[in-house]
């Protein structure tokens, strides 16, 4: 059973508006929330991260937002830029029973995000 | 400027060929990863090493095994290549510890086609 749910596939989103990609999980063990950036035939890069005791943190035009108690969280990218056009993977980091993480993620299946000019 | 480097970019093997995958990163980082990436399924984790010759499977680890020899060198290796492998794999790495999370590296990838 997936943890970590990106519903949505793909979102299109016109150049200078908000893109708004989604992220449910179902374990509350989970510690820390990542979003990773893909380009095609390259890695993921790390983007934004939030701490679950906090409900938002931001990064320029990156804004990041947890409801804990829904267990959804939402990364904003406010102007969108044809340049962010790629797959964004939410990921999990499950905390581990001596404190700290246990170094392991858990990826949400990705979003591809397109922002047309 | 941290780097998780990969052997190969693009391979091309047959079915029934033992296959290598190479990964390397000079962040003495103890933790390395092993992705494969298909559409529509994610990232799912295969293979992962907190330590040198230490060995966890993931969620798929069947039909492949790891190596890890040295401390920035973890290889993957496909025993007996199958069509179905055919995938983009990533490798990735981070820092162990009690850090509160921790942010993975990850190389270009590996495009694997099995013929």
């Amino acid at each position: 059973d997936q943890q970590v749910k990106q519903n949505s596939p793909s979102l299109s989103v016109q150049e200078g508006r908000i893109s708004i990609l989604n992220c449910d999980y179902t374990n509350s063990m989970f510690d820390y929330f990542l979003w990773y950036k893909k380009y095609p035939a390259e890695g993921p890069t790390f983007l934004i991260s939030i701490s679950s005791i906090k409900d938002k943190n931001e990064d320029g035009r990156f804004t990041v937002f947890l409801n804990k108690s829904a267990k959804h969280l939402s990364l904003h990218i406010v102007p969108s830029q044809p340049g962010d056009s790629a797959v964004y993977f939410c990921a999990a980091s499950p905390k581990s029973n001596y404190g700290g993480s246990q170094g392991n993620l858990i990826f949400g299946k990705g979003t591809k995000l397109s922002v047309k000019p | 400027d941290v780097k998780v480097t990969q052997s190969s970019r693009y391979l091309v093997k047959r079915t029934g060929e033992k296959v290598f995958l190479e990964c390397v990163q000079d962040m003495d980082h103890e933790n390395m990863f092993w992705y494969r990436q298909d559409p529509g399924l994610g990232l799912r984790l295969i293979y992962f090493s907190y330590d040198v010759k230490m060995k966890e499977k993931g969620d798929i680890p069947e039909g492949y095994s790891v190596s890890r020899e040295k401390k920035e060198r973890f290889s993957l290796i496909l025993e007996s290549a199958s069509t179905n492998q055919t995938s983009m794999y990533l490798c990735a790495s981070s820092s162990a510890g009690t850090a509160e999370y921790n942010e993975q590296f990850f190389g270009p990838g590996t495009r694997l086609t099995v013929l």
